[in-house]
This record gives structure tokens, sequence and C-alpha cells, in this order.
């Protein structure tokens, strides 16, 4: 069964870090650009980050540049997401999906994790 | 940067109706859309991709039209379980935008 499952969220003092994973099964990780995605409570779905199979190309929303870093092991069939100098708008579930493919067309995101909640808050 | 519109943002409907949501990008984006449906406390689910696509395992009466800036998504038959949030997305290996997401409530 393909499944991703996140974790590493918790609640955090404004200024401070985290680092989320999100560990990959039943599927070839490293066949896959991967993504995070992160919703706010009560609000929509905001797309953050996306790196490519090896880890050598990586995209960034464009306000969280800087202080957002998605990296991967496919050594361990995971993903992570470094978020530093955290803000209330932070607070977010953080979802991790994979970007489908269909010979070498995206399809969209085709597997989600769980998600996992980041609370910033002093 | 691409914006998606989604209208309207909350649509109320009965068992059986045949529902249409549509979304506008701010700019041509040839067929590069995905529909998704997300029940309340559940990471969303992949219904249609490159426009009008069915993902695999989603039911027939589910369809997408569209392409350049205008796209819709279509329940020809709203079943109980389909009363969620559907939002549409722009994607692609480097840059993706979600619309804002229309909310299907029971009338």
């Amino acid at each position: 069964e393909e499944q991703l499952v996140e974790s590493g969220g918790g609640l955090v003092q404004p200024g401070g870090s985290l680092r989320l994973s999100c560990s990959a099964s039943g599927f070839t990780f490293s066949a896959f650009w991967m993504t995070w995605v992160r919703q706010a409570p009560g609000q929509g779905l905001e797309w953050v980050a996306n790196i490519n199979q090896d880890g050598s190309e990586t995209h960034y929303l464009d306000s969280v540049k800087g202080r957002l870093t998605i990296s991967r092991d496919n050594g361990r069939n995971s993903l992570y997401l470094q978020i530093n100098s955290l803000r209330a708008e932070d607070t977010a579930v953080y979802f991790c999906a994979r970007l489908g493919v269909i010979v070498v067309a995206p399809t969209g995101l085709d597997q989600w994790g769980q998600g996992t909640l980041v609370t910033v808050s002093s | 940067d691409i914006q998606m519109t989604q209208s309207p943002s909350t649509l109320s409907a009965s068992v059986g109706d045949r529902v249409t949501f549509t979304c506008r990008a701010s700019q041509s984006i040839s067929r590069w859309v995905a529909w998704y449906q997300q029940r309340p406390g559940k990471a969303p689910e992949l219904l249609i991709y490159k426009a009008s696509s069915l993902q695999r395992g989603v039911p027939s009466r589910f369809s997408g039209r569209g392409s350049g800036t205008e796209f819709t998504l279509t329940i020809s038959s709203l079943q109980p379980e389909d009363f969620a949030t559907y939002y549409c997305q722009y994607y692609n290996t480097y840059s993706q935008t979600f619309g804002q997401g229309t909310k299907v409530e029971l009338k």
C-alpha cells in the first residue's frame, strides 16, 4: 500500500525552528517529485515547495523563500521541510504529497499524507 | 504568478443534483489543472488531472472540462459522500497554485 506519513509538528514559539519529516512506503520514492502543502486553520490549501527526484532542483512559494528548505533522502525514503524564524502565520497543517506522473507528464498530487500540525504561539 | 479563482465559494445542493464549479486562471495554463475533494479533517484527494482525466478509483459522476483560462468540475448526481470542499489547482513541476475552494453543503 502506498503511504506517506508526516511527523515533527508541534507547538513552537515565534522565531523558533522546526523540521518536518515525511516517510514514504509502498512505492519507488526516488522516482517522483514531492511537494509540501499547508493549510491554516479553517483556510484553503497553499502550496509551499517542490523538490525533484534527486533533490537537485527545488522551488518555493515566494513568501517563504529563505525561511523554508525542502530536502529529501532517497536512501531513507524520506522528505523533509525545515522551517526557520517561525511566525504566527506559519500555523497550519503541513501535508506532504507526491506529484504523480504518467509517462513524463505530471498528473497532480495523487498521494497525500495525513498532515502534521504546526502551531506557532508564545 | 498565476492566480486561480473559484466560484461559487459555497454551493447549496441536494442529493441527486447536478452541480458545476468554475475555476478561472489569471493567464492561459493550457490544461494543467487538477481538482481535489477534501472532507473535514482529512487530506485532499485527487479527482481530476490534466483538466479532464479521471483519477483511477474516482467515480465516473465526476468530470472535468476546460483549457486556457476557464475550467469546470461537474458532479452529475450528487451523493451524500460528496458534501465536501473542492479545490482546483494549477500544477507543474516548479510551481502550483490552489483556488480558494468551493464548499458544497446540504440545501
